[in-house]
């Protein structure tokens, strides 16, 4: 199946900008989606298909989507953004819906 | 507001059964692909199984196939996991989630905690 690769920590001071990596074969090719999730708390969607924002979400996130690589930038980090942060693509192989294995974003 | 409530988690030992189910409220249910996703303690998100919007097409995780089952009642508004053969490694929190499709999640419920241990 299909295999989604993800930094296990990232670390960044707030009024930074942090980017969250999600490796995969031809990824570029595929949709991606990512959420976030705080401790103790069920996950949300921040982006998806590549680049879209739910309403709701900040203007500060935003994706995108090229070659091997997608990436989950966060612009002007605050304190609030610290969670784990999940890609997840659709593929046609015997699971369908793959996530990746989760990256912990740390606000210094 | 989209409200997913799941319910019917609990302590079962290997090999026992457990159905869960999730309320849905505040969109059309019968509209969207529904989802079961599953977080062991500690661990990442991963994909259970999702259902179409009038219940003909269903799909599995390797891991599960042939002992979960997925089904719906769109006029009770309500999803559920039917779990056999249930096993330690099935131990995790299981989300309901909505489409609107079968690619990815728009909404989460709080998850139910599922615990298999003798």
């Amino acid at each position: 199946s299909y295999v989604l690769t993800q930094p296990p920590s990232v670390s960044v001071a707030p009024g930074k900008t942090a980017r969250i990596t999600c490796g995969g074969n031809n990824i570029g090719s595929k949709s991606v989606h990512w959420y976030q999730q705080k401790p103790g708390q069920a996950p949300v969607l921040v982006i998806y298909y590549d680049s879209d924002r739910p309403s709701g979400i900040p203007e500060r996130f935003s994706g995108s989507n090229s070659g091997n690589t997608a990436t989950l930038t966060i612009s002007r980090v605050e304190a609030g953004d610290e969670a784990d942060y999940y890609c997840q693509v659709w593929d046609s192989s015997s699971d369908p819906v793959v996530f990746g294995g989760g990256t912990k974003l740390t606000v210094l | 507001e989209v409200q997913l409530v799941e319910s019917g988690g609990g302590l079962v030992q290997p090999g026992g059964s457990l159905r869960l189910s999730c309320a849905a409220s505040g969109f059309t249910f019968s509209s969207y692909w529904m989802h079961w996703v599953r977080q062991a303690p500690g661990k990442g998100l991963v994909w259970v199984s999702r259902i179409n919007s009038d219940g003909s097409s269903t799909s599995y995780a390797d891991s599960v196939k042939g002992r979960f089952t997925i089904s719906r009642d769109n006029a009770k508004n309500t999803l559920y996991l039917q779990m056999n053969s249930l096993r330690a490694e099935d131990t995790a929190v299981y989300y309901c989630a909505r489409g609107p499709y079968g690619d990815y999640v728009s909404y989460w419920g709080q998850g139910t905690l599922v615990t298999v241990s003798s």
